[in-house]
């Protein structure tokens, strides 16, 4: 199957810093990348989807400015997680998705952020 | 809108015997797709099975098969024999498959499934 990667799959940072997650399709083009978040023994849960070479659609209660998305090719999407605070200390995962249809959706193998 | 609905929040489950991870779902779209992953402690996401609204069979994939109940709205998952490997979280999650788009999945709450030697 496709592979996506997606690192660091884990991170420290102190407060206030900004981390940068990527997520690169190796062997297909990512026409849609979704970002998940998932905290601890709870479900994955859309962030936001973003299409290549345009802005990404947040869903309800994601702040687009903290979490700054950019999806500039069909194999490269990043996350930027802006002004990180503990509370945003999460798993993130991103899944990359050429067009619909496809039985099975491609995700990276996560990023546990830790803010301290 | 779409809503994917898993009760059970925890199963335990002996070695070498067969365990159903049940799973519901509500969506007005007539053709979706429902997927089942397994999320071990490491986090990463496994594609387990995929069954199509139009399918006609059940899917089947090695020990793993998703008795797929149309008019209920249900896809459980099946998984037979099972193994101390097969401890671990799995998701239900739905996709709805409108012509053209790419979409997004929608996710369970999750069954963390624990077997027992």
């Amino acid at each position: 199957g496709a592979v996506v990667s997606q690192h660091p799959s884990w991170v420290i940072c102190k407060s206030g810093t900004s981390v940068k997650i990527e997520c690169r399709s190796l062997d297909f083009q990512a026409t849609t990348m979704f970002w998940y978040r998932q905290f601890p023994k709870q479900s994955l849960m859309l962030m936001a989807t973003s299409n290549e070479g345009s802005k990404a659609t947040y869903e309800q209660g994601v702040e687009k400015d903290k979490f700054l998305i950019n999806h500039a090719s069909l194999t490269l999407s990043t996350l930027t997680v802006t002004s990180a605070h503990p509370e945003d200390s999460s798993f993130y995962i991103c899944n990359g998705a050429k067009v619909a249809g496809n039985t099975e959706a491609f995700f990276g193998q996560g990023t546990r952020l830790t803010v301290v | 809108a779409q809503k994917i609905t898993q009760t059970q929040p925890g199963m335990f489950v002996q070695e070498k015997e067969a365990v159903t991870l049940d799973c519901t779902y509500d969506t007005s779209d007539p053709s979706y797709g429902l997927f089942w992953y397994k999320q071990p402690s490491s986090g990463e996401m496994i594609f387990l099975i995929y069954q199509g609204s139009y399918d006609q069979q059940n899917a089947t994939e090695g020990r793993y098969s998703l008795n797929f109940q149309k008019a209920r709205k249900s896809a459980n998952l099946v998984i037979s024999a099972s193994q101390l490997g097969d401890s671990a979280m799995y998701f239900c999650a739905m996709r709805e498959d409108r012509s053209g788009a790419t979409n997004k999945l929608i996710f369970g709450t999750g069954t963390l499934l624990a077997v027992q030697p």
